[in-house]
């Protein structure tokens, strides 16, 4: 079954700290993951897709598919960082599944 | 104003009453979703539509009926709201999703809705 986790519920950390929020999937097909992110107050909103392999806001996130992973990462956290991240799996012909969801917490 | 909307944006109901949350897009996407959201288990996927009169169960389906008459509009209705659909809702839309290129998902701001 297709699945996406991520095992962190709340991730604390200072800012300019580095972040990795992690993402486990699994998926029998060619997976197509995503990471979306909900500031306060703000609507749900895309912030990468891995085929895509950009940087938005200093993210970036590398697909691989040995480990099944979609970890996010920054180098350098800010304090606007702060908010919660769903990483996603696209179910070929369906839609998206989410995971839990990690709560970023930077503070300074 | 272009985009998603929703509504209400709150809603506080009894046990057992019927409750329509209302989910209106004007971008003319093909697909629209109904996701809920709660603590410990993120967004579930509750329904879906790949165009009007297309829907199709997701994860979390039961106690839900949606129907898409028009492009714009997906209307979510519990027919008896029972304590466990407590929750906050979100509808999206997309242009596409699947094999034939997923579209990014636009997200309406939110039911929150309090089953007493």
């Amino acid at each position: 079954a297709q699945r996406v986790t991520q095992p962190e519920k709340l991730l604390s950390v200072f800012k300019g700290a580095p972040v990795e929020l992690k993402c486990n999937y699994s998926y029998s097909g060619s997976p197509e993951l995503f990471w979306y992110v909900q500031y306060s107050r703000q609507r749900l909103q895309l912030l990468l897709r891995h085929i895509s392999r950009e940087s938005i806001k200093g993210f970036t996130a590398d697909l691989n598919k040995g480990e099944t992973s979609f970890h996010l990462k920054k180098p350098f956290a800010q304090e606007e960082d702060s908010a919660m991240y769903y990483c996603a799996l696209n179910q070929a012909g369906t839609a998206l599944i989410f995971g839990k969801g990690t709560t970023l917490s930077v503070s300074s | 104003d272009a985009g998603i909307t929703q509504s209400p944006r709150y809603k506080i109901t009894e046990t057992g009453r019927q409750v329509t949350l209302m989910c209106h897009q004007t971008w003319s996407h093909s697909y629209m979703f109904w996701y809920r959201q709660d603590l410990g288990h993120g967004l579930r996927l509750i329904y879906y539509s790949a165009a009007a009169d297309i829907t199709d169960k997701g994860e979390v389906p039961d106690g839900y009926v949606v129907s898409r008459s028009k492009t714009e509009n997906f209307p979510l209705t519990l027919e008896s709201a029972t304590r466990s659909q407590t929750s906050v809702y979100f509808c999206a839309s997309s242009e596409a999703a699947g094999t034939s290129g997923t579209g990014e998902l636009f997200f309406g701001e939110g039911s929150r809705l309090t089953v007493l």
